[in-house]
């Protein structure tokens, strides 16, 4: 059971445009969720997050939505450059998870390709 | 510079054999992780330490083994018990309380 779903395995998109990534969950108890950049045989880097309380997060190029009815959030880079191809990782967590140690749920990933 | 180091970058296992991936951290974090990945899939949690000589169980713990002995330090065992082991394992770290975590480069165990 997937509680959380990235179901674009792959985007392309020229360079200079929009690329926007999208997530979907299904637990209601998710209430904190970021995003992770992950090169090819490196291990993932923190790239951007998003409390429940809010709809919107950014940071410079990156910008994250979250539409909490949906259950449905997004990341967007704004110009997507090619150092942006790598693959992107929704990750989400609930403080329900226990005291002191938050276990982040991943999804599968989406592998962006910008084209020069 | 601080971060987390894994070794090998590489490893080959043999049927019926044990084998240990290091991971030890500089942040000075409490909580450690461990991760695998297969390919097209997510990152899945296989055991997680809080603080010394404490740790549980993630979602697919069912053939390895952890100890935590020191805080720098969180090693898992790739148990003969575990029968499908090639994957790409990933140590991360975070402070007790925080959701962000640090990662490492990760290590690729194969199965000879």
């Amino acid at each position: 059971d997937q509680q959380v779903k990235q179901n674009s395995p792959s985007l392309s998109v020229q360079e200079g445009r929009i690329s926007i990534l999208n997530c979907d969950y299904t637990n209601s108890m998710f209430d904190y969720f970021l995003w992770y950049k992950k090169y090819p045989a490196e291990g993932p880097t923190f790239l951007i997050s998003i409390s429940s309380i809010k709809d919107k997060n950014e940071d410079g190029r990156f910008t994250v939505f979250l539409n909490k009815s949906a259950k449905h959030l997004s990341l967007h880079i704004v110009p997507s450059q090619p150092g942006d191809s790598a693959v992107y990782f929704c990750a989400a967590t609930g403080t329900y998870s226990g005291a002191g140690s938050y276990q982040l749920t991943f999804g599968k990933g989406t592998k962006l390709s910008v084209i020069p | 510079d601080g971060g987390i180091t894994q070794s090998p970058k590489y490893l080959f296992r043999k049927e019926g054999q044990n084998v240990t991936l290091s991971c030890e951290q500089n942040l000075n974090h409490d909580a450690m992780y461990w991760y695998r990945q297969d390919p097209g899939q997510g990152l899945r949690l296989i055991y997680y330490s809080q603080i010394v000589n404490d740790f549980q169980k993630g979602d697919i713990a069912e053939g390895y083994s952890v100890s935590r002995e020191k805080k720098e330090s969180f090693p898992l065992t790739v148990t003969s018990a575990q029968k499908n082991p090639t994957a790409f394992y990933l140590c991360a770290s975070s402070i007790v309380g925080a959701e962000k975590l640090f990662f490492g480069s990760g290590t690729q165990l194969s199965v000879l």
